[in-house]
């Protein structure tokens, strides 16, 4: 089984109408990041937190909220969506001692 | 903000070498350079991380000059199945901002036969 997963993994959604991302991991791991991606821009960090308690913002946050339901599981909340949040949106996780992010395998989210 | 510059494409055959170069002027202290890779609906996947000098692992070099304003991926005898996107990642060492993850915009490498 995948470590850091996903769901949905694919959303087609409209205009206006909340959706939440979800990311589950089973490394124990304390750190945890929400990412986009589109086209020729890379990777854009949107929140990420160090434990339950924490939650930062990160480079692009407007329009995004986050939960952190417990260790393993930490949730992007699009609470109206926009044709411009099209895009392809990843989880990862991190050790305190390590370095290394492990990434989910991504949610593909279309909003029309 | 250390962010980084990295060129858009390379081309390569198998069997070569290939060296892609990242540029993060603005780097502090602190911060780690890590590269990741990154196939077709994939998440990125880990390659090698290093703080200065010379990194190696199974898989790739990584060579840090003393300023630590660049740093170069090198790949030895690349396959086919390199084939993909190289990230290079500035931020999130130890003590340092995990606010300040950059990535840059990605190298998309192609090997050819």
């Amino acid at each position: 089984d995948a470590d850091v997963t996903q769901t949905p993994r694919n959303r087609i959604t409209k205009t206006g109408k909340r959706i939440m991302l979800e990311c589950s991991q089973t490394k124990g791991h304390d750190r945890m990041y929400w990412y986009r991606q589109d086209p020729g821009l890379g990777l854009r960090l949107i929140y990420y937190s160090f434990d339950v308690k924490d939650i930062n913002k990160g480079e692009i946050s407007d329009g995004y909220s986050v939960s952190r339901q417990a260790q393993a599981k930490f949730s992007l909340s699009l609470e109206s969506a926009i044709p411009n949040q099209t895009a392809l949106y990843f989880c990862a996780t991190r050790g305190a001692s390590g370095y290394e992010q492990y990434f989910g395998p991504g949610t593909r989210l279309t909003v029309t | 903000l250390a962010k980084t510059t990295q060129p858009i494409s390379m081309d390569s055959y198998e069997g070569q070498e290939v060296n892609i170069t990242c540029s993060h002027n603005n780097i502090a202290t602190n911060d780690y350079i890590t590269w990741y890779q990154q196939f077709p609906s994939q998440g990125p996947r880990f390659i090698i991380q290093g703080y200065k000098t010379k990194v190696t692992n199974e898989v790739a070099s990584l060579f840090i000059p003393a300023d630590r304003k660049s740093s170069t991926l090198s790949l030895p005898r690349v396959s086919l199945s390199d084939t993909a996107v190289y990230y290079c990642l500035v931020g999130g060492g130890y003590g340092g901002s995990q606010g300040n993850l950059i990535f840059g915009k990605g190298t998309k490498l192609s090997v050819k036969p």
